[in-house]
This record gives structure tokens, C-alpha cells and sequence, in this order.
């Protein structure tokens, strides 16, 4: 069974940064591309970064581009998002999520599995 | 970037009806695109991928159809653990873009 545990979410001042790690077990996690989801209060989702397999080729939503850095260990089937230069719009639940498990046409599906979700607030 | 428009914002229907959900895109997106299930306090689930195909483990009621730019997720019969919010997601192009959303709420 696959499963996602996101973690290091807080409060942080406006300027700061964190750090998210996201640990995987239930499948072989070097195999399939990961990503990143948010939602603001109240809001709908919006994608935010997604890491390749194997590849470790790397996209970001212009709204986090220059600031947030994803990454992953495979050795440790843990997916990171380092966030620097945090704002108040950033304020969100973060999912992280698997990728890649249903595949056609050249394209493969994003977000087959969510994890939970870890709450970033950025406030002063 | 690709703009998903749901319709409607809100879907209020009772127990053993039909519900009919619209997603819109700005530029066709082939069928790359699949449908996401949220309900209150909780992480989303995926239901439908590639426009037409029930992920693992999603009943049959759950069907959708569609390609290019006219998207729609039908459930046949409503059961009381559908009623949540439904959202569109497309894979076509980056950035990979939602859509704002559907709640399917208890008349």
C-alpha cells in the first residue's frame, strides 16, 4: 500500500524559509516522478513542483519559480521542497504526492496518491 | 498556461440522483486529463485518469468522458460519501493547472 507522510511544516516569518520532507513506502520510490500540491484556506489546489524519475528533471509553478527547490533521496524514499523567501500567499496545506502510475498516450498521471499534508503558515 | 473552468460552482442534489460535472479548457489538452476527489478535512483521491479510466479501487458509478477541450465526470447514482468538491487537473503541457472546483452538495 502506498503511502506519503509529509512533514516540517510551521509558522514562519514573512523572508524566511523551510524545509518539507515527504517519506514514501509502498512502492520502489526511484521509479516514479514525484510532486508537490498545495491549497490555500479555503481554496481550490494548485500544483507546484514536480522531480522526474531517475532523470531528476525538475518544473516549478511560476508563482514559487527562484525561490522553492525540490529534491529527492532516493536512498531514503524521501522527497524534499526547500522554501525560501516565504510570503503570506504562500500560507497553504503542502501535499506531496506520487506520480506516474497510469500512463498513455506519452503522458503519465501526476497525483495518483496524496499524502495528507503538512500546514505552512507564513505570518509575522 | 492552461485554464480549466469547472461549471457549476455548486451542485446541490439528493441521495440516488445523477450528477453531471463540466470541465472546460482554454486549449485542447487531448484526453490528458484527470479527475480529483476532496472531501471535508481531507487529502484528495484520484478517480478518473486519462479523461475516461476509474483509477484503482473507484466504483463504477464514476465514469467521464471527453477529449480536447469538453470534459464531464458523471456519477450515476449519488451515494452519501460522494457528496464532496471534484476538481479537474490537465497533464498536457506545463504548468500543470487545476480547476476551481465543483462541490457536489446534499439538497
Amino acid at each position: 500500500e502506498v503511502h506519503l507522510l509529509e512533514s516540517g511544516g510551521g509558522l514562519v516569518q514573512p523572508g524566511g524559509s523551510l524545509r518539507l520532507s515527504c517519506t514514501a513506502s509502498g512502492f520502489t520510490f526511484n521509479n516514479y516522478a514525484m510532486y508537490w500540491g498545495r491549497q490555500a484556506p479555503g481554496k481550490g489546489l494548485e500544483w507546484v513542483s514536480g522531480i522526474i524519475d531517475g532523470s531528476d528533471t525538475t518544473h516549478y509553478a511560476d508563482s514559487v519559480k527562484g525561490r522553492f527547490t525540490i529534491s529527492r533521496d532516493n536512498s531514503k524514499s524521501t522527497l524534499y521542497l526547500h522554501m525560501n523567501s516565504l510570503r503570506a500567499e504562500d500560507t497553504a496545506v503542502y501535499y506531496c504526492a506520487k506520480g506516474g502510475e497510469y500512463c498513455s498516450g506519452g503522458s503519465c498521471s501526476n497525483f495518483d496518491y496524496w499524502g495528507q499534508g503538512t500546514l505552512v503558515t507564513v505570518s509575522s | 498556461e492552461i485554464v480549466l473552468t469547472q461549471s457549476p460552482a455548486t451542485l446541490s442534489l439528493s441521495p440516488g440522483e445523477r450528477a453531471t460535472l463540466s470541465c472546460r479548457a482554454s486549449q485542447s489538452v487531448s484526453s490528458h486529463l484527470d479527475w480529483h476527489q476532496q472531501k471535508p478535512g481531507q487529502a484528495p483521491r484520484l478517480l478518473i485518469y486519462s479523461a475516461s479510466n476509474r483509477a484503482t479501487g473507484i466504483p463504477a458509478r464514476f465514469s467521464g468522458s471527453g477529449s480536447g477541450t469538453d470534459f464531464t465526470l458523471t456519477i450515476s447514482s449519488l451515494e452519501p460519501e460522494d457528496f464532496a468538491v471534484y476538481y479537474c487537473q490537465q497533464r498536457r503541457n506545463w504548468p500543470l493547472t487545476f480547476g476551481g472546483g465543483t462541490k457536489v452538495e446534499i439538497k
